[in-house]
């Protein structure tokens, strides 16, 4: 089984400023990482995806992720924020134990971005 | 253009009064997931169909049900809505034998019980 952890529910930041959103998981198995972001009343959009290989990813909308095995982390950062950032964003592992791909979400953290 | 619809966007039910959620997609992925989000929670998911096989997680309340009657359509009923069931429902395809490694999801349905 899988599990995710989103440590911080909500993180306030001013525009323009630096921001981290942090994800540990754990799993007894291989797993897959995502970052996905939810507008509100919306579905769920893909940030980015780690699956092998360099250990920095980059996504959408300037956003990028580094998956650091020895902690367990997937911590997503963006250099400089906008109000448009103001979203629901949550971290999800599926396994590679299956051909399902059934994600494991973390609770999620709500970026306010405030001019 | 849409590729994993869900209708309707908004749906009002009666506690206790059947309901049916539907989600189309235009992908022809193998694999199908229903999610159940309540306010300000994660998503949880409540069942999966790969190809016509049909996996329902160990804590999928009885009341929920799901129909698959093609590769394209997947169906979620609840069968005697009670309020704890207000949620966003959320439906998810995935492509096991490609290579894009994602869930695509839909908007959502908002179900709300009164």
């Amino acid at each position: 089984a899988q599990s995710v952890t989103q440590l911080d529910s909500q993180v306030p930041v001013f525009e323009e400023a630096p921001v981290e959103l942090r994800c540990n998981y754990s799993s007894s198995v291989s797993v897959y990482l995502f970052w996905y972001v939810q507008y509100p009343n919306q579905g769920l959009q893909l940030l980015l995806k780690y699956l092998s290989g360099s250990t920095l990813v980059k996504g959408i909308n300037g956003f990028e992720a580094e998956f650091n095995k020895s902690q367990t982390s997937f911590h997503l950062r963006k250099p400089s924020v906008h109000i448009s950032d103001t979203a629901e964003y949550f971290c999800a592992v599926s396994a590679l134990d299956t051909g399902r791909r059934a994600l494991t979400f973390g609770s999620g953290t709500r970026l306010q971005v405030q001019p | 253009d849409a590729m994993v619809i869900q209708n309707p966007r908004y749906q009002v039910t009666q506690f206790g009064k059947p309901v049916t959620l539907s989600c189309s997609q235009t992908l022809n992925h193998n694999v199908m997931y229903w999610y159940q989000q309540k306010s300000s929670q994660a998503p949880k998911l409540l069942f999966h169909y790969y190809d016509k096989d049909f996996n329902n997680e160990a804590d999928t309340p009885d009341n929920f049900q799901s129909r698959r009657p093609n590769t394209s359509f997947c169906f979620l009923d609840i069968r005697s809505p009670g309020l704890g069931d207000a949620a966003m429902y959320l439906c998810a395809t995935y492509n096991d034998r490609g290579l894009h490694e994602k869930l695509f999801f839909g908007s959502g349905t908002q179900l709300s019980v009164l």
